[in-house]
């Protein structure tokens, strides 16, 4: 079992520029969850698809937008990039069960964005 | 407003000593509370999760603690080795929440030897 897997690790890009980062669930796992972290600082809730939807959204702008495909892996777009889009971004997989609610999450390794 | 609390400092203590690190939260009515452990330039590893009902949990050399009166949560390892060494986070789920995840700020745990 691979776990979850992201890529890329690393991405340098400008200023205006759009970005993909893309993300692979552990074998098994339905939702994938988009996180957001700052140096120095906890994780930031974006959001997370399950069924190929988004199903919840944490304080973020338009500019960021996901999908999620039919074999679950899922992609976070972030368009007109600032510097303060500078950050790890994690990707989270779980199971949603309705007899075993609020499972542990497990993340992959993170893809390092800088933006220039 | 809404807050997550960890120690803000780091938190620096001998090998073989028991480590206690203090999650505290505002204005949230978590359904259940996870603790994480993350490596520089990692994503976090789950590592125990207590619901609301529950008192105390425990998983080899670690313990965990909710309290939703004082609206805390203590994360202890006993016998810390330098391999425990580490940012930890505390993060809140709640009721309905689909499995997200409110996280603070985390603290970074050295052990010495």
């Amino acid at each position: 079992d691979a776990g979850v897997t992201q890529s890329p690790t690393h991405l340098i890009k400008t200023r205006g520029q759009q970005v993909t980062l893309r993300c692979s669930p552990k074998s098994g796992h339905d939702t994938v969850s988009w996180y957001q972290q700052a140096l120095g600082q906890g994780p930031q809730f974006i959001f997370q698809y399950y069924e190929e939807e988004e199903r919840q959204r944490g304080n973020f702008p338009d500019r960021f937008s996901g999908h999620q495909f039919p074999n679950y892996s899922s992609e976070l777009n972030v368009n007109a990039l600032l510097l303060g889009d500078s950050a790890l971004y994690l990707c989270a997989s779980s199971l949603i069960d309705r007899d075993l609610p609020n499972t542990e999450a497990f993340f992959g390794q993170g893809t390092r964005l800088t933006v220039v | 407003s809404q807050k997550i609390e960890q120690n803000s400092e780091a938190l620096n203590i001998q090998e073989g000593k028991t480590a206690t690190l203090t999650c505290n939260y505002t204005n949230y009515s978590p359904a259940y509370l996870q603790w994480y452990r993350q490596d520089p330039g990692r994503g976090p590893v789950f590592l125990l999760l207590i619901r609301e009902n529950e008192k105390e949990k425990r998983k080899e050399r670690l313990k965990v603690t909710f309290d939703t009166t004082l609206k805390q949560s203590l994360f202890h390892i006993t016998a810390s080795q330098p391999a425990d060494s580490a940012t930890y986070l505390c993060a809140l789920g709640l009721t309905g929440g689909g499995n997200k995840l409110t996280f603070g700020t985390g603290t970074q745990l050295k052990v010495e030897l």
